[in-house]
């Protein structure tokens, strides 16, 4: 079964917690993506990686960070330094950068 | 950077009638425009691109007009259903700095 998929679906930590988001796809992409959906604010960027063992910060990183050491895995660390850090995470590939973007299920975080 | 301007933020149309969501774009340079759909408590999913060597793409009721002078791009949806019903955002990308900037979304209400 081809696709992209994260977990966990909820996650719960306690503030000043550091916590990683999983990311994984079988599709064979070599772009991966992290996003951060908040209610009215669309989709924003975090980070994005067009090959094995390289990224580039999208347009709201700090306090994230993420690797990239295998194709098929992209995770995202949420560190203590981000301020707001409750919201919900989408990740995607696709081919390049500019072709279609598969969606994962997300994962919603809420920090206590 | 690129920034991408999306209106409405929320728009009801009779079932049957048309839709049109527009979104601007600032970086001359981009190249590639998805529109993507996100039913409630669903991943996003492309329904439509264009690219910028072409003016006008249809897929069934759906279609997407650009207008590379202006920098606009809008989304038209035709004799709409109520499986229409959903958060719609549109994007660009392959810019100078060759992220993908989603605008805001628009929520589309298809009344009965």
């Amino acid at each position: 079964d081809g696709g992209i998929t994260q977990s966990p679906k909820y996650l719960f930590r306690k503030e000043g917690q550091n916590v990683t988001l999983s990311c994984e796809q079988n599709l064979n992409h070599d772009a991966m993506y992290w996003y951060r959906q908040d209610p009215g604010q669309g989709l924003r960027l975090i980070y994005y990686s067009q090959i094995v063992n390289d990224f580039q910060k999208g347009d709201i990183a700090e306090g994230y960070s993420v690797s990239r050491e295998k194709k098929e895995s992209f995770p995202l660390t949420v560190t203590s330094a981000q301020k707001n850090p409750t919201a919900f995470y989408l990740c995607a590939s696709s081919i390049g950068l500019v072709y279609e973007q598969f969606f994962g299920p997300g994962t919603r975080l809420t920090v206590l | 950077g690129e920034n991408v301007e999306q209106h409405p933020s929320t728009l009801s149309v009779q079932e049957g009638d048309s839709a049109v969501i527009k979104c601007t774009y600032s970086d001359s340079a981009s190249n590639y425009f998805p529109w993507y759909k996100q039913e409630l408590g669903k991943r996003p999913q492309l329904i439509i691109d264009i690219r910028s060597n072409v003016g006008e793409k249809k897929d069934q009721r759906i279609a997407v007009t650009l207008n590379k002078t202006a920098k606009h791009f809008s989304l038209h949806i035709t004799e709409t259903q109520p499986e229409d019903s959903a958060v719609y955002f549109c994007a660009a990308t392959g810019g100078r700095d060759d992220k993908i900037i989603f605008g805001k979304g628009t929520r589309l209400h298809i009344l009965p």
